[in-house]
């Protein structure tokens, strides 16, 4: 079964600086969807960005960007001039286009910017 | 909005009960999925519906049931309920195509006394 691993369980960042939060994850699956979500203290989970495997261009949506390593089976989220409103929970994801579609969550970064 | 909404936003009973959670997915997806978030932890993946057919099932225990209606939406059912059900309970819809993320609802709070 696929697992998700996000090493960082806290990260801070000082505002307007920029901060990346790592993922890995074990696939044997060559086809595959990887995303970040965001979930602030309001607990919505926010769509940030996704990544088709076959793809090897990284994503990137404004001031959010992903560095996927399909070899090394990494994909770290890099936010560039961090706001205070970027504060929240960062869960990386894998989606199988297999068993049913099935999604798979690491355990989130608590992502702190400082003022 | 999200386009999934989930009703109530929150719901407080005591230990013994039994309470049914909402779910009307974003219009056009067939599938739906329940997770809990307890506090300060990740999502635990509960069960899913494709269409009103059971997909798939995580660790959902058996005193919790779900199903999805006709009209597509879902309920999830927990019942003799324990504090430590307690706990953020989010439904999710997705489209067919794979390559789209899940569209989450803004969850419904369980506070079990």
């Amino acid at each position: 079964a696929q697992t998700v691993t996000q090493s960082q369980p806290e990260m801070s960042v000082q505002e307007a600086e920029t901060v990346t939060l790592s993922c890995t994850y074990d696939t044997s699956e060559s086809d595959y969807y990887l995303f970040w979500y965001k979930q602030p203290p309001s607990r919505q989970m926010i769509l940030v960005i996704r990544q088709e495997a076959y793809k090897q261009q990284n994503a990137t949506e404004n001031r959010f960007s992903v560095n996927f390593q399909k070899a090394a089976k990494s994909f770290s989220l890099k936010i560039s001039d961090s706001q205070l409103g970027d504060a929240a929970m960062y869960f990386c994801a894998y989606r199988s286009p297999y068993n049913n579609n099935d999604m798979r969550f690491g355990a989130g970064t608590r992502l702190t910017v400082k003022p | 909005d999200s386009g999934v909404t989930q009703t109530p936003k929150h719901l407080i009973t005591a230990t013994g009960q039994r309470v049914t959670l909402r779910c009307s997915p974003r219009s056009g997806d067939l599938s739906v999925y329940w997770y809990q978030q307890s506090l300060d932890q990740g999502l635990q993946f509960l069960i899913q519906y494709y269409n009103g057919e059971e997909r798939a099932k995580g660790n959902i225990l058996e005193r919790f049931s779900a199903q999805q209606f006709p009209d597509l939406h879902s309920e999830l059912n927990l019942s003799s309920l324990e504090l430590g059900d307690s706990a953020l309970y989010f439904c999710a819809s997705s489209p067919q195509s794979r390559n789209y993320g899940y569209t989450f609802g803004s969850g419904t709070r369980l506070t079990v006394v």
